[in-house]
């Protein structure tokens, strides 16, 4: 399968512990992005990288959100002191940076109790 | 303001007859990007068609075509013949400006299909 791919896909936490979601974009992209999507709603936009330079970040993004893609493949978003309302899924995408269109993994869907 | 605006959360329509898709976005940018994508249940996004703001003639692709109206601001999917296969969430979203990466979606319509 080239497409891309998140681990894991489901992930169940309790309050204040760290997670970390990782995403392999499909090969030959070099632009990767993350966003958010809670019940009911489109995706948010978090962040992109091109190769492994972070362009872009949203406001969304607090202090507990960090995400790196230290070798411009895989990527890892790591949210600390986990709060209830980052349950949400969690979307990865990539693409060429001379195109317009991204492509979406299946997402890590979070818990947090 | 909303950005993307989807103004139908919820659409029925009769299997291998069109249906219609509406979405209208808020841009002072003269280059942007619009696309949409399907959510089936599975959650995963996948991408259907994309028009671009310079692009003169509406986008098609298979059974997926977009009405684009700069003027007013609206792409609306068309998806003809549809099948059972289209029931799920359909996501209109726009890339402002050039070179850049985001995307700001609107909240989805439901689709549908009925045997």
């Amino acid at each position: 399968d080239t497409g891309v791919s998140q681990n894991p896909r489901h992930k169940i936490t309790k309050r204040g512990q760290n997670v970390t979601f990782r995403c392999d974009p499909i090969s030959e992209h070099n632009r990767l992005y993350w966003y958010r999507q809670t019940l009911g709603q489109g995706p948010e936009f978090l962040t992109y990288f091109q190769n492994e330079a972070q362009l872009e970040k949203s406001r969304l993004l607090s202090d507990r959100f960090s995400a790196e893609r230290p070798k411009g493949s895989f990527s890892t978003l790591e949210i600390q002191r986990t709060e209830q309302g980052d349950s949400a899924m969690y979307l990865c995408a990539s693409s060429f940076s001379t195109s317009d269109t991204q492509y979406f993994g299946p997402g890590t869907r979070l818990t947090v109790l | 303001a909303q950005k993307i605006t989807q103004t139908q959360p919820g659409m029925f329509v009769q299997e291998k007859e069109a249906v219609t898709l509406d979405c209208t976005y808020d841009t002072s940018d003269q280059s942007y990007g619009l696309f949409w994508y399907k959510q089936p249940s599975s959650g995963e996004m996948i991408f259907l068609i994309y028009q671009g703001s310079y692009d003169e003639q509406n986008a098609t692709e298979g059974r997926y075509s977009l009405n684009f109206q700069k003027a007013r601001k609206s792409t609306n999917l068309v998806i003809s013949a549809s099948q059972l296969g289209d029931s799920a969430m359909y996501f209109c979203a726009m890339r402002e400006g050039q070179g850049r990466g985001k995307l700001i979606f609107g909240q989805g319509t439901e689709l549908s299909v009925k045997p």
